[in-house]
């Protein structure tokens, strides 16, 4: 069956450095993928979306790498700030399919 | 304005009630979703409907059916409410499908079967 998974239930960054999340998937070609950010109490508000024959976006301070043969997409903040905190969700999807991972909880510390 | 809204914003009820959840959506886009998200965080989609086509998740039991009035409108009906149900209801939009567009999502029903 298909499946997503993002490295770690939660990660802790001190402000300033690179946070790096990662996203995991097996039995599936997606031929997008997408990343979310989700505070508590609030719905997912949309970041990137990569297609699956690009290597890289970018948007800000933020950086999308998605790597087809080794079925990963690294999700990257530079210069994190603790108002980066929160939920970070990724998301394949192909035609009308579309499943999300469980999520990774930033904390970006002061 | 809101983009995308829903009420209410918090259901409590009994086990074996109906209920339905409201969504409302400013953006003029075609399409729109419903989405569950369980305890475990899990985000779920169930639903996606647009002026021509209702996709159904097939994991979805039946009790749970979709009903749009107009295009800016998906309502969400729940029959035989049932333990299992209880979770975080989140509707989204999107102007063209879910692979290629950007999803706005509503701030979530909170729903609690007793």
């Amino acid at each position: 069956s298909q499946k997503i998974e993002q490295n770690s239930e939660a990660l802790n960054i001190q402000e300033g450095k690179t946070a790096t999340l990662t996203c995991n998937y097996t039995n599936y070609s997606p031929a997008y993928l997408q990343w979310y950010r989700q505070d508590p109490g609030r719905g997912p508000v949309f970041l990137l979306l990569i297609r699956e024959n690009e290597k890289e976006k970018r948007k800000e301070r933020l950086k999308v790498t998605f790597d087809t043969t080794l079925k990963q997409s690294l999700f990257h903040i530079t210069a994190s700030q603790p108002a980066d905190s929160a939920t970070y969700l990724c998301a394949l999807a192909r035609d009308d399919k579309i499943i999300f991972g469980k999520g990774t909880r930033l904390h970006i510390l002061p | 304005d809101t983009a995308v809204s829903q009420t209410p914003k918090y259901l409590v009820t009994q086990m074996g009630n109906d209920k339905s959840i409201k969504c409302e959506q400013n953006l003029g886009h075609d399409t729109m979703y419903w989405y569950k998200q369980d305890s475990k965080k899990f985000l779920k989609i169930m639903f996606s409907y647009n002026n021509k086509e209702l996709i159904i998740n097939e994991t979805v039991p039946n009790r749970f059916s979709p009903k749009s009035p107009d295009k800016a409108h998906l309502n969400l009906h729940i029959n035989s409410l049932e333990l299992g149900d209880s979770a975080v209801y989140f509707c989204a939009s999107s102007q063209d499908g879910v692979s290629t567009d950007t999803q706005y999502f509503g701030p979530g029903t909170r729903l609690t079967v007793l």
